[in-house]
């Protein structure tokens, strides 16, 4: 079972616009964590945000927000003010903290961001 | 700033070959993670170690990948024989202990190409 969605392939966003990549998930666990990667065309990941199960407050990240909603099991990032730098890969994931295994984290299909100038 | 370091960043190798890849994680990472990158795609976990013990390889196809991390530091991971759905990004990535509440840290990818 997919245990991180995320609906959208592909974005085109107008430059220095907001844009909100969709992430839901699924799991049994009371404690887990939720991460946003970016993957520019270089290939590297670079980390951008991280979000706990048990965080009362969405993390922000400087120009990053994650907008999380626990019962409705959704980590959405939001980016505000888009840079033309900001056309990568996004991948969302999850960490989950089994009580009899170690956790292991596991990510989404992935958005592809585009910034239009 | 400490990486994880990974070599080579390119392998292109024939179908039936053998190949290895290896992952030197941030000095002091006690957890090592194995991903596979389909291009399109996302990350796909292949094994986890914790320290030198695999603590998961549920999705590492055993007739062929074997992955070790002998003292605990660094790792190998090989492929024998390749097949040519083999193609894709390896990317290793380490994190300071399980409970960690922070990031993956990752290497720069090894891409193998399988002809």
């Amino acid at each position: 079972a997919q245990k991180i969605t995320q609906t959208q392939p592909g974005m085109f966003v107008q430059e220095k616009e907001a844009v909100t990549l969709d992430c839901t998930y699924d799991t049994s666990d009371q404690s887990y964590g939720l991460f946003w990667y970016k993957q520019p065309s270089s290939g590297e990941m670079i980390f951008l945000i991280y979000q706990g199960s048990y965080d009362e407050q969405n993390a922000t990240e400087g120009r990053y927000s994650l907008n999380f909603q626990k019962a409705r099991k959704s980590a959405n990032l939001v980016i505000s003010a888009s840079q033309l730098g900001d056309s990568a890969m996004y991948f969302c994931a999850m960490r989950e903290d089994g009580y009899s295994s170690a956790s292991k984290i596991i990510f989404g299909s992935g958005t592809r961001l585009s910034i239009r100038p | 700033e400490a990486e994880v370091a990974q070599s080579p960043r390119y392998k292109i190798t024939e179908k039936s070959q053998a190949v290895a890849f290896w992952c030197d994680p941030i000095s002091g990472h006690a957890t090592l993670y194995w991903y596979r990158q389909i291009l399109g795609q996302g990350p796909e976990l292949l094994v986890q170690f914790q320290d030198e013990s695999v603590v998961d390889d549920s999705q590492l196809p055993k007739d062929r990948f074997s992955a070790e991390r002998l003292k605990g530091v660094d790792s190998t991971l090989k492929i024998q024989p390749a097949e040519l759905g083999d193609s894709a990004m390896y990317l290793c990535a380490s994190t300071k202990d399980q409970g960690f509440t922070g990031e993956l840290f990752f290497g720069e990818g090894s891409r193998l190409t399988v002809l």
